[in-house]
């Protein structure tokens, strides 16, 4: 059974990086069917996509976030991350990670999620 | 950017089937998807490409895909189905609707 579990801090202050790992367990982020991805929500608001990556590195990302937004795969193969550059309180929201449906497609939907984790941008 | 619209609430009768909405500009070409989210839990996928259930999920969950408006149907509402519910599909990217919360009476 494959589970998801985000960690990282659970305060930043403004202007510096948020930086959160997406821990992968039952799977690989090696599995060429899924592509993994994080979303935020913020208090109260509707759901946000950030971004998405395959096990190959090639990454999606949300356009409005891109220019701030890095995806990685961690190189044990059951971890990815996220870091973005420069936030604002406008990033404090619960950061979810998640893994597509498998069909190899970027498009797929999201069916399996971690508990999601909250993050607050203040100093 | 694509927008994805939806009511803001939906009141439906215990036991009565309620219908939410998602307003996109030709959504019928797009693959739609649909989440459940109860208060303090991630979301859960409950139809994926328009029509589809993944395991587990019950056979009241349905969906449908015209025009302009896709369509989460739920049949026999339970109080257990009260929650928030986001339609998603991709262009550009993945784009989120704006949520609905559904309120079983």
């Amino acid at each position: 059974q494959l589970q998801l579990q985000e960690s990282g801090p659970g305060l930043v202050k403004p202007s510096e990086t948020l930086s959160l790992t997406c821990s992968v367990s039952g799977d690989s982020t090696s599995n060429s069917y899924y592509y993994w991805g994080w979303i935020r929500q913020p208090p109260g608001k509707g759901l946000e996509w950030i971004g998405s990556i395959y096990y190959t590195g090639s990454t999606y990302y949300n356009p409005s976030l891109e220019s701030r937004v890095t995806i990685s795969v961690g190189t044990s193969k059951d971890q990815f991350s996220l870091a973005l550059s420069f936030v604002t309180a406008a990033d404090t929201a619960v950061y979810f990670c998640a893994k597509t449906l498998g069909y190899s497609d970027y498009t797929s939907p999201f069916d399996n999620w971690g508990q999601g984790t909250m993050v607050t941008v203040s100093s | 950017s694509y927008e994805l619209t939806q009511p803001l609430s939906v009141s439906v009768a215990l036991g009565q089937t309620a219908r939410i909405t998602c307003g996109g500009s030709n959504i019928a070409t797009k693959n739609v998807h649909w989440y459940q989210q109860k208060p303090g839990q991630a979301p859960v996928l409950v139809i994926y490409r328009d029509v589809n259930r993944p395991s587990g999920i019950p056979e009241r969950f349905s969906g449908s895909n015209s025009g302009n408006t896709a369509t989460l149907t739920i049949s026999r509402a339970q109080a257990g189905d009260e929650a928030d519910y986001y339609c998603q599909v991709w262009d550009s990217g993945t784009v989120f609707g704006t949520g609905t919360k559904v309120t079983v009476l």
